[in-house]
């Protein structure tokens, strides 16, 4: 069955500073890969996502991810943190037949001023 | 365009009892997914609707029931509720696609 691993559970970053979530997973064939954002009890809001192609992905505010086949690996990136940036990040794959999204347990982002 | 909406916002039920949530889909979709997010974990999936029919279910007891309706929209139901019932759930739309919207969620309180 497939898995999704997010080895940090909790990252603090200054403002400005770098960033880098790490994300792997387990499953047979390429997959689909997302990165979904959620702020304290909201929905999850769809940051980007690999398909196919280019292993740089572009995202929305300002995030990119780098999926690595031989790692399965599918990184988070930001050059520069913002202090609304502060959130929960949850990497997802899509398998199956119905397409279902299977998550990681999330990496909690806090940003320090 | 609309985006996926979610009632109630909150509820709280005994055990027991029985719950309904609702979930408009976004405009254009026709697929409507459900998820279950205890506190602390990452979305669990439940089970998806396509064209008012069940089209996949994840690790879910059969109390965890649904429905699509011709508009698309979709109800999640959950009988006999228990404590480890109590969660943020999550509704999802989509077309054919993997990529899916989530809506606010309503978040359940079992006690």
């Amino acid at each position: 069955a497939q898995s999704v691993t997010q080895p940090d559970i909790h990252i603090t970053v200054s403002e400005g500073a770098s960033l880098e979530l790490r994300c792997n997973y387990s499953y047979g064939a390429t997959p689909y890969l997302f990165w979904y954002v959620q702020s304290p009890g909201q929905g999850l809001q769809l940051l980007l996502k690999y398909f196919s192609g280019d292993t740089l992905v572009q995202g929305i505010k300002g995030f990119e991810a780098e999926f690595k086949r031989s790692q399965s690996s599918f990184n988070l990136r930001k050059p520069s943190v913002h202090w609304s940036d502060a959130a929960e990040y949850f990497c997802a794959v899509g398998v199956g037949s119905a397409r279902q999204l299977t998550f990681g347990s999330g990496t909690q982002l806090t940003v320090l001023p | 365009e609309t985006g996926v909406t979610q009632s109630p916002t909150h509820l709280i039920k005994t055990r027991g009892q029985q719950v309904t949530l609702r979930c408009s889909s976004q405009s254009g979709h026709n697929t409507v997914s459900w998820y279950q997010q205890a506190l602390g974990q990452g979305p669990q999936f439940i089970f998806q609707y396509y064209r008012e029919e069940e089209n996949g279910r994840g690790n879910f007891p059969p109390r965890f029931s649904g429905l699509q309706f011709p508009n698309y929209s979709s109800e999640l139901n959950v009988n006999a509720l228990e404590l480890d019932d109590s969660a943020l759930y999550l509704c999802a739309s989509s077309t054919t696609t993997y990529e899916q919207y989530f809506g606010p969620g309503t978040r359940l309180t079992v006690t």
